[in-house]
């Protein structure tokens, strides 16, 4: 059974900062990996997604790399402001089709 | 097309009543996902549709809850006798699903609260 792991639970930076958010999973056979935005109380919003054959993909200060092998994707973002304050969900897809496995997110607080 | 859209936003309901639940995803998308979310936990995966196929169930669906896609296009999820474990954020999402364009786009979700 997949299982989707995010460190750390919750993170609290300056703005302005530069700042990694992890994600590790137990089954490397993936189909694609998927980071998502939640603000309070309201869907998701994707941010990236990357396929399994890819090692990172980019949106704007947003940057998403891929270690299949080791199990591990991290969410990297340049110069963090107060309006990226959310929760940060990472998931995984097995198969074409198949459901998301998420992790339990991480909990982001960027302070002016 | 404004994306995935669920109704209601927000459900209260009483132990043991029915409710119901509807969602109509991106117009071109054949694929329709729901998912449940409790408070400061990621979504668990429900059900998944192909077109009007259901294809997918998780252990999760208990025979109190069924869901139906009917010609394909908007979704209903049922919830009969609920109980107040029942209580959740019902979230939608919908895919195009064709290879690079799988992302899933979900919807602002439907509260339920059981009292």
């Amino acid at each position: 059974k997949q299982e989707v792991t995010q460190i750390p639970a919750a993170l609290s930076v300056p703005e302005g900062e530069n700042l990694v958010l992890n994600c590790s999973f137990t089954d490397s056979a993936i189909y694609n990996l998927q980071w998502f935005r939640q603000d309070p109380g309201k869907g998701l919003t994707s941010l990236l997604l990357i396929q399994s054959s890819q090692r990172e993909q980019t949106s704007g200060r947003l940057n998403a790399s891929l270690d299949k092998s080791s199990g591990r994707s991290t969410l990297y973002i340049a110069a963090s402001q107060p309006g990226d304050s959310a929760t940060y969900l990472c998931a995984v897809s097995t198969r074409a089709g198949n459901m998301l496995t998420f992790g339990g997110g991480t909990r982001l607080m960027v302070k002016p | 097309d404004t994306g995935v859209s669920q109704d209601p936003r927000h459900k209260i309901t009483k132990r043991g009543q029915n409710v119901t639940f509807r969602c109509d995803p991106i117009s071109e998308h054949n694929r329709l996902y729901w998912y449940r979310q409790t408070l400061g936990q990621g979504p668990e995966f429900l059900t998944y549709f192909q077109n009007e196929a259901q294809l997918e169930k998780s252990r999760l669906l208990s025979d109190r809850f069924s869901a139906e896609r009917p010609k394909g296009s908007f979704s209903t999820l049922e919830i009969q006798r609920t109980e107040q474990g029942d209580s959740a954020m019902y979230l939608c999402a919908s895919s195009l699903g064709v290879r690079a364009q799988e992302t899933q786009y979900f919807g602002p979700g439907t509260r339920l609260l059981v009292l």
